[in-house]
């Protein structure tokens, strides 16, 4: 079984809806990220928290939230989504004392 | 803010050849960590390998090698014996250890080609 999943795999949705992306992790890392890509753009960070207790923004946070329920989940929403969100979104964890991020195997959004 | 640059945005090498691919970063710290992810067409990140800045061996990880100059802020990837499974997006990332602002900041990456 891998180790970081993300559901949903691939998801279509329309302007103005409410979505959320899940990530489930089963490394035991105190450490959860949401990256997005956009082609030609690398990865840009959008939240991260360094335990249950702990969110913190990264440097494209604005149209999006998250929420971390437990030590090994952390998800991500879009209250109101919009086109231009329309991207690869990649979650990832890492451990307290370690500094190598694992990813999962992405979420392909695409809003209409 | 750190910044990394991979200055190459495609590249193609033929099977068995050995290929570089560059990549250099701006940072005032004297202590963080490099890494080289590979991303091939199923999207999925994986870590090729990574280096510490305070260790002046270059790593490796079987058939890639990594030439880390840090006075130049250089990190570059060598890969040998290309193998057509290494047809892929490779990003450059740099981390500062537990800065607690951005932990990890990408390149725009290189999209290599292998060439049977």
């Amino acid at each position: 079984d891998a180790d970081v999943t993300q559901t949903p795999r691939n998801r279509i949705t329309k302007t103005g809806k409410r979505i959320m992306l899940e990530c489930s992790q089963t490394k035991g890392h105190d450490r959860m990220y949401w990256y997005r890509q956009d082609p030609g753009l690398g990865l840009q960070l959008i939240y991260y928290s360094f335990d249950v207790k702990d969110i913190n923004k990264g440097e494209i946070s604005d149209g999006y939230s998250v929420s971390r329920q437990a030590q090994a989940k952390f998800s991500l929403s879009l209250e109101s989504a919009i086109p231009n969100q329309t991207a690869l979104y990649f979650c990832a964890t890492s451990a307290r004392q370690g500094n190598t991020q694992y990813f999962g195997p992405g979420t392909r959004l695409t809003v209409l | 803010a750190q910044t990394v640059t991979q200055s190459q945005p495609e590249m193609s090498v033929q099977e068995a050849e050995t290929v570089t691919l560059s990549c250099t970063y701006d940072t005032s710290e004297s202590n963080y960590y490099l890494f080289w992810y590979k991303q091939p067409p199923s999207r999925q990140m994986i870590l090729v390998i990574r280096q510490e800045a305070y260790k002046q061996q270059n790593a490796t990880e079987n058939r890639f090698s990594v030439n880390f100059q840090k006075a130049a802020k250089s990190f570059s990837l060598k890969i040998s014996d290309s193998q057509l499974g290494d047809t892929a997006m490779y990003f450059c990332a740099f981390m500062i250890p537990d800065s607690g602002n951005t932990p990890l900041v990408f390149g725009k990456g290189t999209r290599l080609s292998v060439i049977a």
